[in-house]
């Protein structure tokens, strides 16, 4: 079957730095993606990690183990622009189907 | 360049009545998506359509119906709205028909907020 698990709120301050765990498991896994959505909106693609290791785009990063089915998200230099719902979704199996998870609302205060 | 457009916005339904949500997207994509979102439950994916003329359940299909009517429109059809359908629903598409480059960009519409009494 499968399964994704990631915290389901997390709250931190403006310019701190804060990390949101993804694990997941499912089968004929290619690779994880992270959306954001703020309150009211639509899902935005945020990153995609093929493979093993970090890919960095501007504020955020996103960190892939393979091996461990693990996988993180890193918002770096908080704004309260960044207080939003973020996903991580593995992507699995036949045609681009991307599964869900429940998603962390992160909340980011003063 | 709208992107990924959904209508309506807001539909009211009553129990047994049916309705259609309509999707189309400019950006000349293959794959098209259904999902649903409620709170505490993330998205859930209802029906996808890998390319034209072709459609696949996902992982909530029970009650919807779907038509892939050409390669810019995907519809979602409730046939008999029950409020366990009260939901929001979005509809994506992405550019890649395999798995590979693109494959994961998902660009979603702005969502369609429905509510069965």
């Amino acid at each position: 079957g499968q399964s994704l698990e990631q915290p389901s709120e997390v709250t931190a301050v403006e310019g701190a730095i804060v990390q949101i765990n993804c694990t997941y498991q499912t089968s004929g896994f290619y690779g994880l993606s992270w959306y954001q959505q703020h309150d009211g909106g639509a899902p935005t693609f945020l990153s995609y990690n093929a493979l093993d290791g970090l890919e960095e785009t501007g504020r955020f990063s996103s960190f892939l183990s393979r091996s461990d089915s693990y996988g993180y998200l890193l918002l770096q230099e908080l704004q309260m622009k960044d207080s939003a719902s973020y996903f991580c979704a593995p992507f699995s199996g036949g045609y681009n189907k991307l599964i869900f998870g429940a998603g962390t609302r992160l909340a980011v205060h003063p | 360049n709208a992107g990924v457009t959904q209508t309506p916005k807001f539909q009211v339904l009553k129990t047994g009545q049916s309705m259609t949500l309509q999707c189309a997207q400019d950006m000349n994509h293959n794959s098209m998506y259904w999902y649903r979102q409620d709170p505490g439950m993330g998205l859930r994916l209802i029906y996808y359509s890998a390319s034209e003329g072709t459609t696949d359940k996902g992982e909530v299909p029970n009650g919807y119906n779907v038509s892939r009517l050409n390669k810019r429109e995907f519809s979602l059809r409730l046939e008999s709205a029950a409020p366990s359908q009260t939901s929001v629903y979005f509809c994506a598409s992405s550019e890649a028909r395999h798995r590979g480059s693109g494959a994961n960009v998902l660009t979603f519409g702005a969502g369609s907020r429905l509510t069965v009494l």
